[in-house]
């Protein structure tokens, strides 16, 4: 069965501090990732897309990796800022004829100042 | 340039009463696609479209209707609400497939009392 899971379900950090949010999924024949920023009462934001062949993709201050062999990929956010503050949602495509991505259910992350 | 948006933000129907939702791009994607957002779960697409004049059921169409007569717009219909479609639906557009980034609208929260 195709499924996308992420943990942990919900983190609370220290503004300025780093964290790595998980993506395991068992998703065949794969196409690719993203990783989506969800803030509150908002649709998702696209921050990374990796195929295959990628095994890491940067935008600012996120660093997105992936192991297509283990088929698990992380999100690392570095000096947390209180507007990170988000949900974090793991999407997986597959490479079919049609049109299939997974959703996963999303990383709740909290930041205190 | 506004994205994509959606219309209303809001909505309470009662079970057996009918409704549209718009879902506008300003893009000129080829690609449209209706989602809903559950508590606790991922992004589930309901239809979706790869151009003017076609559709095509998602992973939970039941309930559901959906129209593409111009490229621009995207409408879901639900031709009888049950409580079971309480949730908040959120329209996206690509320019293309699964490799291309989905820019979503800001959400319509829908509850059938």
């Amino acid at each position: 069965k195709n499924q996308v899971e992420q943990s942990p379900q919900s983190l609370i950090i220290l503004e300025g501090k780093n964290c790595t949010l998980q993506c395991n999924y068992t998703v065949s024949p794969f196409s690719n990732l993203r990783w989506y920023k969800q803030d509150t009462g908002r649709g998702p934001v696209s921050l990374t897309i990796m195929t295959f062949s990628e095994n890491t993709k940067s935008n600012g201050r996120y660093t997105a990796t992936l192991d297509a062999d283990t088929k698990q990929s992380s999100l690392h956010i570095t000096a947390s800022q209180l507007s990170d503050s988000a949900s974090y949602i793991c999407v997986v495509s597959l490479g079919t004829g049609g049109f299939k991505t997974i959703f996963g259910a999303g990383t709740r992350l909290f930041v205190k100042a | 340039n506004a994205g994509v948006t959606q219309t209303p933000k809001f909505r309470v129907l009662k079970t057996g009463q009918s409704m549209t939702l718009l879902c506008a791009q300003d893009m000129n994607h080829e690609y449209m696609y209706w989602y809903r957002q559950d508590p606790g779960m991922g992004l589930r697409l309901i239809h979706y479209s790869v151009g003017e004049g076609t559709t095509a059921k998602g992973e939970v169409p039941d309930g559901y209707n959906v129209s593409r007569l111009k490229k621009q717009n995207f409408l879901l219909g639900l031709e009888s609400a049950a409580p079971s479609q309480t949730s908040v639906y959120f329209c996206a557009s690509s320019a293309s497939g699964s490799i291309y980034e989905q820019y979503f609208g800001p959400g319509t929260r829908l509850t059938v009392t």
